[in-house]
């Protein structure tokens, strides 16, 4: 599988506990973006990382929140202390170096994390 | 103002039926424009993109009209599986590259009845 990955595919957490996802971009992909999507909503940007740097941070990325990308290849997103309004479904994408109208301008989704927090 | 507006629907058409989806946006220095399809519970994943000459894939038909900074989808003959939320998507310049963020709509509910 050449797409994004991601891991877990779903988590249910308890109020004030810690979670951790991962995200396996393209391999080929320099650019890496964290969004969020609750429910009846449209995903929102949360953080962007080319290479190991992390480039952009959402005001949504509250203190609460922490990215990596260490390497420039996988990428984590730590929740510190959930909370309920953190239910949602935290989506990876990665983009390649080039983007055009024959690469549909790079995007690639993984298939999200869903998070439920009780 | 949020950066992308839409219509949520929900939009239920009978099967052969033409529908038409549009949403504005706010920032008129926006780049790119696209149409992604979502299904339940799974990722966003690229319909189209939009251009300011329009562009048509197949049944499916995309506008954008930068003075008035609104794009529209229209989706002729639907069929069953065109059942799906339609977010559209703009992808807005960052310090000067183009290599920002992209904003999305809440998404449009279609819904294809037999």
């Amino acid at each position: 599988d050449t797409g994004v990955s991601q891991d877990p595919r779903h988590k249910i957490t308890k109020r004030g506990q810690n979670v951790t996802f991962r995200c396996d971009p393209i391999s080929e992909h320099n650019r890496l973006y964290w969004y969020r999507q609750t429910l009846g909503q449209g995903p929102e940007f949360l953080t962007y990382f080319q290479n190991e740097a992390q480039l952009e941070k959402s005001r949504l990325l509250s203190d609460r929140f922490s990215a990596e990308r260490p390497k420039g290849s996988f990428s984590t997103l730590e929740i510190q202390r959930t909370e309920q309004g953190d239910s949602a479904m935290y989506l990876c994408a990665s983009r390649a170096p080039r983007q055009d109208r024959e690469t549909n301008y790079g995007y690639t989704f993984g298939s999200g994390t869903r998070l439920t927090v009780v | 103002r949020k950066e992308v507006e839409q219509d949520p629907g929900p939009f239920n058409v009978p099967e052969g039926a033409t529908v038409a989806f549009n949403c504005t946006y706010s920032n008129s220095a926006s780049q790119s424009f696209f149409w992604y399809r979502q299904d339940c519970r799974k990722e966003p994943k690229l319909l189209m993109s939009v251009y300011s000459s329009g562009n048509e894939d197949g049944r499916f038909t995309a506008q954008l009209n930068r003075a008035s900074q609104y794009i529209s989808l229209l989706i002729r003959d639907s069929k069953l599986s065109d059942s799906a939320t339609y977010l559209c998507v703009v992808n807005t310049a960052w310090r000067g590259s183009t290599l920002g963020r992209l904003y999305f709509g809440r998404g449009t509910q279609l819904t294809v009845w037999p």
